[in-house]
């Protein structure tokens, strides 16, 4: 059975960087089928994938438009877990963010949500 | 970019049948998954690749796709079937949500 534990801060102040990690049981990061997907949901922009990592004989990284230039996801293979790198946030950024699996296309397995604020 | 789009909200009685739609562009050409969210849980999956019950959802629970509308129908709707319904394909490598029908099962 598959588990994703997020943890992270839960505030953070405008222009700083958002850091969450997504820890990993009963599959690898770097699984040559799963791909390790980062999506936030909030009341304005409802459920919004941010971006992937996934390893197929190489890293490969894919970011949502509306956040390409700001995002990071990458793993990290001696713990077995994936992070999320948001730079430069505003309230704008304020959501539940979640941690998936994705196995051929089909989001299986998620997080339990992580509500970031973005506050002075 | 691709957009899906849901009805807001759908009331139904109990041990009735409930229909839920997605619109899209040619989104009878795609894989559609749905996925049911209950207040301060993850989505979970109900039905992948337009028609295919997960483990442990029950036969009540169907799919159909054709031209611009894909559908999802709960049939004997229970109590327990109360959420916000979630349709999702992929497009261009990124994974496009519906903005979701809150189903009220009264």
């Amino acid at each position: 059975q598959v588990q994703l534990r997020q943890s992270g801060p839960g505030l953070v102040r405008p222009s700083q960087t958002l850091s969450l990690t997504c820890d990993i049981s009963g599959d690898s990061v770097s699984s040559n089928s799963g791909t390790w997907t980062w999506i936030r949901q909030s009341p304005s922009r409802g459920l919004e994938w941010l971006g992937r990592t996934y390893y197929r004989s190489k890293w490969y990284n894919d970011y949502a438009l509306s956040v390409k230039g700001r995002i990071t996801i990458s793993p990290d293979t001696s713990r077995n877990q994936f992070s999320l790198h948001l730079e430069s946030v505003t309230p704008e950024d304020t959501a539940v963010y979640y941690c998936a699996r994705v196995e051929d296309t089909i989001f299986d397995y998620w997080g339990q949500g992580s509500l970031v604020t973005v506050s002075s | 970019s691709y957009e899906l789009f849901q009805p807001l909200s759908v009331s139904v009685a109990l041990g009735q049948t409930a229909t839920f739609t997605c619109g899209g562009n040619n989104i009878g050409n795609k894989n559609v998954h749905w996925f049911r969210q209950k207040p301060g849980q993850a989505p979970m999956l109900v039905i992948y690749r337009v028609r295919n019950r997960p483990s442990g959802i029950p036969e009540r629970f169907s799919g159909s796709n054709s031209e611009n509308t894909a559908t999802l129908t709960i049939s004997g709707v229970q109590a327990g079937d109360e959420g916000v319904y979630f349709c999702q394909v992929w497009d261009s490598s990124a994974a496009v949500f519906g903005g979701g029908t809150k189903l009220t099962v009264l």
